[in-house]
């Protein structure tokens, strides 16, 4: 079985600041991890996805995760937030030959200028 | 550009009616689903399909029927809607080539049952 947790259903930051969302996972067979991120009245779309590839994942907007085995972690970062970030971000994980993501609860963030 | 579409995008329906919610793609993609968002709940998996024939149960299957016809269409139906379905229904798809296939979603539906 899989599992995603997502730490903190809120995250407030001021413009400019460090972005950090936080997700671990729980599986038993290699996972690999998605980042999807919810717009207001919009669906998902994906920010970035490990792929065992690298660690170290960059993707659309100035995000990027780090897939870290040791700590099963796979935290979402952006060095400094704009207010067009806003938005609800989902951890996903896929394991052991599923097609079908596991979904985390979403985290929302929330840009102060 | 391909892209997945939902219809409709609002709806309101009173307790016992049967309602359904359309989705089509033109990805081409075999794989389909259906998922509900609900505050504190994230995306739950009501059904998905993995081509023509094939539908399967998710997490929370009950009350909610699909059928694949086509590689295009999954269109989900309440047999008699309750409160307790009162949600926002998205749809999705992926190639079906490989488990890091990357979902696409529709823009959802919000469905409203009073």
């Amino acid at each position: 079985a899989q599992s995603v947790t997502q730490l903190g259903s809120h995250v407030s930051v001021s413009e400019g600041a460090l972005v950090l969302l936080r997700c671990n996972y729980s599986s038993s067979v290699p996972p690999y991890l998605f980042w999807y991120v919810q717009y207001p009245n919009q669906g998902l779309q994906l920010l970035l996805k490990y792929t065992s590839a690298a660690t170290l994942v960059k993707g659309i907007n100035g995000f990027e995760a780090e897939f870290k085995k040791s700590e099963t972690s796979f935290h979402l970062t952006k060095p400094s937030a704009h207010m067009s970030d806003a938005a609800e971000y989902f951890c996903a994980v896929s394991a052991g030959g599923s097609y079908i993501p596991t979904f985390g609860r979403g985290t929302s963030l929330i840009v102060h200028p | 550009d391909a892209e997945i579409t939902q219809s409709p995008r609002h709806k309101i329906t009173e307790t016992g009616r049967q309602v359904t919610l359309a989705c089509h793609q033109t990805w081409n993609h075999n794989n389909m689903f259906w998922y509900r968002q609900d505050l504190g709940h994230g995306l739950r998996l009501i059904h998905y399909s993995y081509g023509v024939q094939d539908t399967n149960k998710g997490e929370v299957s009950d009350g909610y029927s699909v059928s694949r016809s086509n590689t295009e269409d999954l269109p989900l139906t309440l047999e008699s809607a309750a409160s307790s379905q009162t949600s926002v229904y998205f749809c999705a798809s992926s190639s079906g080539t490989g488990v890091t296939d990357t979902q696409y979603f529709g823009p959802g539906t919000r469905l409203t049952v009073l």
